[in-house]
């Protein structure tokens, strides 16, 4: 069973609204948890990395939220762009745990 | 920020033969690497752990004899997938922990391999 659920699974808004994403965990030990950006064909792209103490970081119009106690995590995203869609990957650290993703797309 | 690079970024083999991946950290040292597999609009799968000096550690259901892995340098590791059949197609990526504060995780951009 993955330790690591993201939601939703894909996700379709308009151009400057924005968004939620949400990633719920039971990896443990815990060291961090981090929020990747992964265009089709490419490698992920690092947005955010929180530790246990942090609650909240953001990452120009990216806002990720950690709460260690509900292990639940979100990364906001404000003012959508066309380039915001791709698939965002939520990933537990101790021992690298992936999610499976949501998917993002932004239209015009 | 820290690059790492892959080549080839993509591959079309045929069924039989034996394909090498390079991954390579640009301006920084890496002891460890890892290789992950990605299927079609799938997650990430830790294939293996790449250790400079000594053996690969395979995840488990990964054959080590078919997906051979060398780390012969601090800034290079290679995966050869041996014998490649066509349901090892599928999108390969390396990463590699940085050496800085912060043990950040870089990604290289991905290989695609077809096998027809």
């Amino acid at each position: 069973k993955n330790q690591v659920e993201q939601s939703p699974q894909s996700l379709i808004i308009l151009e400057g609204k924005n968004c939620t994403l949400q990633c719920n965990y039971t990896v443990s030990p815990f060291s961090n948890l981090r929020w990747y950006k992964q265009d089709t064909g490419r490698g992920p792209v690092s947005l955010t990395i929180m530790t246990f103490s942090e609650n909240t970081k953001s990452n120009g119009r990216y806002t990720a939220t950690l709460d260690a106690d509900t292990k639940q995590s979100s990364l906001h995203i404000t003012a959508s762009q066309l380039s915001d869609s791709a698939s965002y990957i939520c990933v537990v650290a101790g021992y690298m745990r992936f999610g499976a993703g949501t998917r993002l797309t932004v239209k015009p | 920020g820290a690059v790492v690079s892959q080549h080839p970024s993509w591959v079309i083999c045929k069924s039989g033969t034996s394909v090498k991946i390079e991954c390579r950290s640009l301006d920084f040292q890496a002891t460890t690497m890892f290789w992950y597999r990605q299927f079609p609009k799938q997650s990430l799968m830790l294939m293996a752990t790449s250790n400079e000096g000594s053996k690969a550690t395979y995840e488990q259901g990964v054959e080590k004899d078919k997906f051979l892995i060398n780390h012969a340098s601090l800034t290079l590791s290679t995966l050869t997938v041996t014998s490649a059949h066509p349901e090892d197609s599928s999108f390969y990526i390396c990463s590699a922990p940085s050496d800085r504060v912060g043990y950040e995780q870089y990604f290289g951009p991905g290989t695609r391999l077809t096998v027809t």
